[in-house]
């Protein structure tokens, strides 16, 4: 199972770009990227998936380098709400565990 | 579409005292999970259903905890009894078909306090 490193925490301020990394050294050829944001008192909610280069939704951009063995999730201008704890998930198919790690935690400052 | 529902959402208990949660997953969804969260720390899978068939349970301390999925819909989580150490937030998530890969949809939790 590939396992994955974040930074523990991270400080912003409103209107920034947010760019957080994951390190995934192990990551299988079968293995997707997927990232889930988690506020306090509910529980996580996808975010984006990839499986490589680059994927945009109206919430992330998900940078995938050609060798796979890291990913950034990239935030454009934050605002107080995107202050969360955001994980970055590895596996792919065939009934792999979903493992979190212990995340990111992001605080946005105005 | 209605979310993944949880209850109840606090419990306080003493150790050694039995306690259980109940999820009912987004209608239609094959896989429910059950995920157990410590304070500062990621949530750690305990079990896994497809329909009502045990996938993965590799990590629930079954000495203590147990779980259910009798039709395949709703499950419940018991814990029994329970210990200081098990003061968390479990968390239930849903997915239709159980790929890694799929979205999984969780609930709001369920806060429980040992004392």
């Amino acid at each position: 199972l590939a396992k994955t490193t974040q930074p523990i925490s991270m400080d912003s301020y409103e209107g920034q770009e947010v760019n957080i990394t994951c390190s995934h050294n192990n990551i299988a050829t079968n293995d997707y990227i997927t990232w889930y944001q988690q506020f306090p008192s509910q529980g996580p909610r996808f975010i984006i998936q990839g499986y490589k280069t680059k994927v945009t939704n109206e919430v992330a951009s998900l940078f995938i380098p050609a060798d796979r063995k890291s990913s950034t999730l990239s935030l454009p201008r934050v605002s107080l709400s995107d202050t969360a704890v955001y994980y970055c998930l590895v596996g792919g198919t065939g009934g792999f565990k979903t493992i979190f790690g212990a995340g990111t935690r992001l605080f946005v400052k105005a | 579409e209605a979310g993944v529902a949880q209850s109840p959402r606090y419990k306080i208990i003493e150790k050694r005292q039995s306690v259980a949660f109940w999820c009912n997953p987004i209608s239609g969804h094959a896989t429910l999970y059950w995920y157990q969260q410590i304070l500062g720390q990621g949530p750690k899978l305990l079990i896994q259903f497809q329909n009502n068939g045990v996938v993965d349970d590799s990590q629930l301390p079954k000495d203590r905890f147990s779980a259910e999925r009798l039709k395949g819909v709703d499950s419940t989580l018991k814990i029994q009894p329970a210990k200081l150490e098990d003061s968390a937030v479990y968390l239930c998530a849903s997915s239709p078909s159980g790929e890694v890969r799929e979205t999984q949809y969780f609930g709001p939790g369920t806060r429980l306090l040992v004392l």
